[in-house]
């Protein structure tokens, strides 16, 4: 079946723009977590949501950055206002249980954002 | 959070088994051991995990210390497909959401 897709795949703007990343998860997966990887790191968790509860956004790094889950499905992450250290590819999960430590996450290709 | 620690980067031979440790003295009782791996320019994807005992799936075999303050993932025969970073995480009841990859293991494959 079809896995997480993310688009678009690049994605280049200018400093101080706006910018729109989605995520489409496996179709019934009721978890969906979106990350960051910098050049040459590790991923750094960003939000997660779950079904209808309240996201978890402990892990965004500024006010600049908000994300949106609509019917349970399609993700949007939005970054304001970008800065040149937003450069990043920014990884998309998703999964079927409801979080948990034995949770397994399936990844989307990720979006290559480039501020210049 | 329980931290683990990997080499950061192995070499191996195709067709020869790969033994990728990883330390994580700090474990508590309730952490699950989970492994993923990146193929370049690709997102991670799961590898196995474990708690406690022994596990074997058709990526990978997960060896886990008796005392669980370390664990090694084993691929039985590195193809060139195997080649990718390793990364093992902790995940535990109290902090389900997120997963902390560390810097990982590089593994290279030599033909």
């Amino acid at each position: 079946g079809a896995g997480v897709s993310q688009s678009p795949s690049n994605k280049v703007t200018e400093k101080g723009k706006d910018v729109e990343l989605r995520c489409d998860p496996i179709s019934g997966h009721t978890a969906l977590y979106w990350y960051r990887q910098s050049l040459g790191q590790g991923l750094e968790f960003l939000i997660y949501f779950q079904g209808n509860s309240a996201p978890d956004k402990s892990g965004l790094p500024s006010d600049r950055f908000s994300a949106e889950r609509t019917g349970g499905s399609v993700s949007t992450l939005t970054i304001q206002r970008t800065q040149q250290e937003d450069s990043a590819v920014y990884l998309c999960a998703s999964s079927s249980r409801a979080g948990g430590p034995a949770d397994t996450q399936y990844f989307g290709p990720g979006t290559r954002l480039t501020v210049l | 959070d329980a931290k683990t620690t990997q080499p950061n980067s192995m070499e191996s031979n195709e067709e020869e088994p790969v033994h990728l440790p990883c330390n994580h003295s700090t474990i508590s009782g309730t952490d699950y051991i989970h492994w993923y791996r990146q193929l370049p320019s690709q997102g991670p994807e799961y590898v196995i995990h474990g708690l406690t005992s022994n596990v074997n799936n058709r990526m990978a075999s997960l060896a886990i210390a008796e005392d669980r303050k370390s664990s090694t993932l084993i691929l039985h025969r590195a193809t060139l497909r195997d080649a990718a970073v390793y990364y093992c995480i902790l995940r535990d009841v109290g902090n389900n959401n997120d997963m902390r990859f560390g810097a990982g293991t590089r593994l290279t494959v030599k033909p």
